[in-house]
């Protein structure tokens, strides 16, 4: 059975630092790894996916890696601003015998950032 | 191009009443996952619809059932409704879940509280 794990619990920085996000998941097979961002009572947002067979994503500010063997991915914020201010979800999607996937996300409990003007 | 949408935003129930929750998938999509996510916990799967059945279901018990209409949108319902069943139902969307790309895109949330 997946178990996805995630650390910090909770995160409060200053405007401007740099910062990192902790997954990691017990199986390997997998399909591939996305991070999401949800607002207080607000539904998810897609940030970066990284496919199995790749080593990291990059949009904007944001940077995803992952290390299929070690069981980890890391979500990189650069220089942080108040408006990223939300929790952080990594999911794991199972990848399947015939090498494709049935779908079934695997969430993490989140990292509640707090970036502080 | 609408995103995927659920109806209603709240609800409140009282137990052994039953509930049902609607979503309507991004244009496009045919795929439909439900998710259930108690208070500050990560999403829990409850079960995936596609082309009008159900695929693949999470470890939720019978109580929780769904359906999948010709035109892709998607009901949760809920019977005997518990105390515990009071949580945020978010619905999800994809294109092609076989694809490695594949994003999957979540709606609003429906939240449903139980008295």
């Amino acid at each position: 059975k997946q178990e996805v794990t995630q650390i910090p619990a909770a995160l409060s920085v200053p405007e401007g630092e740099n910062l990192v996000l902790n997954c990691s998941f017990t199986d390997s097979a997998i399909y591939n790894l996305q991070w999401f961002r949800q607002d207080p009572g607000k539904g998810l947002t897609s940030l970066l996916l990284i496919q199995s067979s790749q080593r990291e994503q990059t949009s904007g500010r944001l940077n995803a890696s992952l290390d299929k063997s070690s069981g980890r991915s890391t979500l990189y914020i650069a220089a942080s601003q108040p408006g990223d201010s939300a929790t952080y979800l990594c999911a794991v999607c199972r990848g399947n015998a015939g090498g494709t996937s049935y779908g079934k996300l695997t969430f993490g409990q989140g990292t509640i950032l707090t970036v502080h003007p | 191009d609408a995103g995927v949408t659920q109806s209603p935003t709240h609800l409140i129930k009282t137990r052994g009443q039953q509930v049902t929750l609607r979503c309507s998938p991004k244009s496009g999509h045919d795929t439909v996952s439900w998710y259930q996510q108690a208070l500050g916990q990560g999403p829990q799967f409850i079960f995936q619809y596609y082309e009008e059945e159900e695929r693949q279901r999470g470890n939720f018990p019978d109580r929780f059932s769904g359906h999948q209409f010709p035109n892709y949108s998607s009901e949760l319902n809920v019977n005997a409704l518990l105390l515990g069943d009071s949580a945020l139902y978010l619905c999800a969307s994809s294109f092609d879940f076989r694809v490695s790309t594949d994003t999957q895109y979540f709606g609003p949330g429906t939240r449903l509280t139980v008295l």
